[in-house]
């Protein structure tokens, strides 16, 4: 299966800073892509889909980009409620998300 | 459009749940509904998926020990849980998956947790 490696695995930014999460996926990613963010105690919230499409609702300081094995989530103006981890998911074979970044606000 | 999980407990290694996920707003048997799992302080992990033709699919951790099925009238899909492992031990989400490919999954239930211990 299609392993995917986030970095940095933990980040410390203040407020209205920009922030950029990567993730790199061991093969070329074909399909679908995304990205999700999960509070402290919550599910998983959806963000974006095939690599770069805001879902409905989301705040348009979120954006992503990326193909093949090298993807990455932007935060354009980081917030106070954005402090949270973030997974990327790819599912070539099945769902597999990456191992997470925790980003805390200074 | 809601998701509702119920069913978790504690139990002894070896022992048995059913775990709910119940649905408002859609009906379960349009669309695939997956279950995913998170161990405490860990990633996480897709577990099985109900297609809305019926196919299942199952992770390697817990396939012969996992089934997931659908109660139409009821507007809920089940997961069985049994030969429980303190491995097994995490909160369990279900969700729907919009796209039908494993990655836009736009609902995700509130988690219930199942804890495996003696």
């Amino acid at each position: 299966a299609i392993q995917l490696t986030q970095s940095p695995s933990s980040l410390f930014a203040s407020v209205g800073d920009r922030v950029t999460i990567t993730c790199r996926a061991s093969q070329g990613i074909a399909s679908g892509f995304a990205w999700y963010q999960q509070r402290p105690g919550k599910a998983p919230q959806l963000l974006i889909y095939d690599a770069s499409t805001l879902d409905a609702g989301v705040a348009s300081r979120f954006s992503g980009s990326g193909s093949g094995t090298y993807f990455t989530l932007t935060i354009s103006g980081l917030q106070p409620e954005d402090s949270a981890t973030y997974y990327c998911l790819q599912a070539e074979t099945y769902p597999l998300f990456g191992g997470g970044t925790k980003v805390e606000i200074k | 459009v809601q998701l509702v999980e119920s069913g978790g407990d504690l139990v002894q290694p070896g022992g048995s749940l059913r775990l709910s996920c119940t649905a408002s707003g859609f009906t379960v048997s349009d669309t695939y509904i997956r279950w995913f799992r998170q161990a405490p302080g860990k990633g996480l992990e897709w577990v099985s998926v109900i297609y809305s033709g019926g196919r299942t699919f199952y992770a390697d951790s817990v396939r012969g020990r996992f089934t997931i099925s659908r109660d139409n009238s009821k507007n809920t899909v089940y997961l069985q849980a049994d030969n429980l492992r303190a491995e097994d031990t995490a909160v369990y989400y279900c969700a729907r998956d919009r796209g039908n490919g494993g990655t836009v999954l736009d609902f995700w239930g509130q988690g219930t947790m199942v804890t495996v211990s003696s």
